[in-house]
């Protein structure tokens, strides 16, 4: 699986958006990008996932470029709550696979107010 | 509504005890998980199963045992084997195996005295 890379810690006003960058030069044409956050002392949250077109849900949007070697999580109004490590992972997809989700460090986004 | 519960949410044991931890879903999931996170880290793999009556190792099994005798539950033991075992416990479960989209469980943080 590709690895991932992403900034240890990034700060963000309240309200306005945050971008949390990760960079996977090493994806292959099959592996998906996958976003959780965990907030502190709890379970991590399943935020997005995407393979190549940009994804947008009620918590975030997901920006891959063109050659799926970087994406962007986009907070579009971020609040005190947003405050959290972001994870971002990339697997390939499969039915009745071995290969099993890894959670790296991650991002420590804090949201200021 | 649909969940995973870990209970308890707190846990004290003396160095040499066996210990079990709870883990029960009700999202009819195939697929559980149970992973260990410590301070300032990622989360690890510690035990798998991809359905009833079936599970796998994972990266950190050493120390651990699980159990999968009923779809909802997947309790996991932490022995006296295990040289470490104060730590944050998460527990998780997705559709079936290779389906990505997990749903976690609040934790047990384990501490042994």
């Amino acid at each position: 699986d590709a690895k991932t890379t992403q900034p240890t810690s990034m700060d963000c006003a309240e309200g306005r958006a945050a971008n949390l960058p990760c960079n996977h030069s090493t994806i292959s044409g099959n592996e998906y990008v996958y976003w959780y956050r965990q907030i502190h002392s709890q379970g991590p949250q399943y935020i997005i996932h995407g393979l190549k077109n940009n994804e947008t849900n009620e918590m975030a949007s997901l920006i891959i470029t063109e050659d799926r070697k970087s994406s962007t999580l986009i907070l579009p109004h971020a609040t005190l709550r947003d405050t959290a490590v972001y994870y971002c992972i990339v697997r390939v997809l499969t039915s009745g696979s071995a290969r099993q989700l890894t959670f790296g460090s991650g991002t420590q986004l804090t949201v200021l107010p | 509504d649909g969940g995973i519960t870990q209970s308890p949410k707190y846990l004290f044991r003396k160095e040499g005890q066996n210990v079990t931890l709870s883990c029960e879903q009700n999202l009819n999931h195939d697929a559980m998980y149970w992973y260990r996170q410590d301070p300032g880290q990622g989360l690890r793999l510690i035990y798998y199963s991809q359905i009833v009556n079936d599970f796998q190792k994972g990266d950190i099994a050493e120390g651990y045992s699980v159990s999968r005798e009923k779809k909802e539950s997947f309790p996991l033991t932490v022995t006296s084997a295990q040289k470490n075992p104060t730590a944050f416990y998460l527990c998780a479960s997705s559709i079936s195996a290779g389906n990505y989209g997990y749903t976690f469980g609040s934790g047990t943080r384990l501490t042994v005295v």
